[in-house]
């Protein structure tokens, strides 16, 4: 029972245009939405948050959209680069313990 | 580099045996938490420990256990392996008791031939 979905294994995008990675969830019971980054030979690194109070959250190039009637969340970077390449892993915690739960992930690839 | 480490980074046994993965979490951080990743899948929540204490359960097998230690660390044992057991093993670790930003480390990434 896959309760986070990352439908598309894997996304190239230009660099210097917008990369948008999907996710899909389950529960609406889930208070927070993360996304973290993993590069190769490394652990996955904490990248942005969103409580589900809110429907858009921003940092720098990073925004991260919520859509809880859809149970959606999205990912945006703009402008992509070449360094963004890795793979991106959305997940999904709940209040109190805050067990975190991740989707399958998403390998990005931006282009030069 | 999180500041997480675990050792080792590369283990290959053979079906049935017993191993244990060692993970340090970063200096004052008291909640370490294991994940296990298999080929395509997303990373499965284990154990939780927090200050020595076991805090919370996912999908752990009987055959899998765990332990936090009075300096922090923290050991992952793997029983009876199984074909199935080969995946990446990650550590985490947070100073809350419970947090869903967590620092992970490189992982232990075992073969069970």
């Amino acid at each position: 029972d896959q309760q986070v979905k990352q439908n598309s294994p894997s996304l190239s995008v230009q660099e210097g245009r917008i990369s948008i990675l999907n996710c899909d969830y389950t529960n609406s019971m889930f208070d927070y939405f993360l996304w973290y980054k993993k590069y190769p030979a490394e652990g996955p690194t904490f990248l942005i948050s969103i409580s589900s109070i809110k429907d858009k959250n921003e940092d720098g190039r990073f925004t991260v959209f919520l859509n809880k009637s859809a149970k959606h969340l999205s990912l945006h970077i703009v402008p992509s680069q070449p360094g963004d390449s890795a793979v991106y892993f959305c997940a999904v915690a709940s209040g109190g313990y805050q067990k975190v739960t991740f989707g399958t992930g998403t390998k990005l690839q931006v282009i030069p | 580099d999180s500041g997480v480490t675990q050792t080792p980074k590369h283990l290959i046994t053979a079906t049935g045996q017993r191993v244990t993965l060692r993970c340090s979490p970063r200096s004052g951080d008291l909640s370490v938490y294991w994940y296990q990743q298999s080929l395509d899948q997303g990373l499965q929540f284990l154990i939780q420990y927090y200050n020595g204490e076991e805090r919370a359960k996912g999908n752990i097998l009987e055959r899998f256990s765990a332990q936090q230690f009075p300096d922090l660390h923290s050991e992952l044992n793997l029983s009876s392996l199984e074909l199935g057991d080969s995946a990446l093993y990650f550590c985490a670790s947070s100073v809350a008791r419970s947090s869903y930003e967590q620092y992970f480390g490189p992982g232990t990434r075992l073969t069970v031939t």
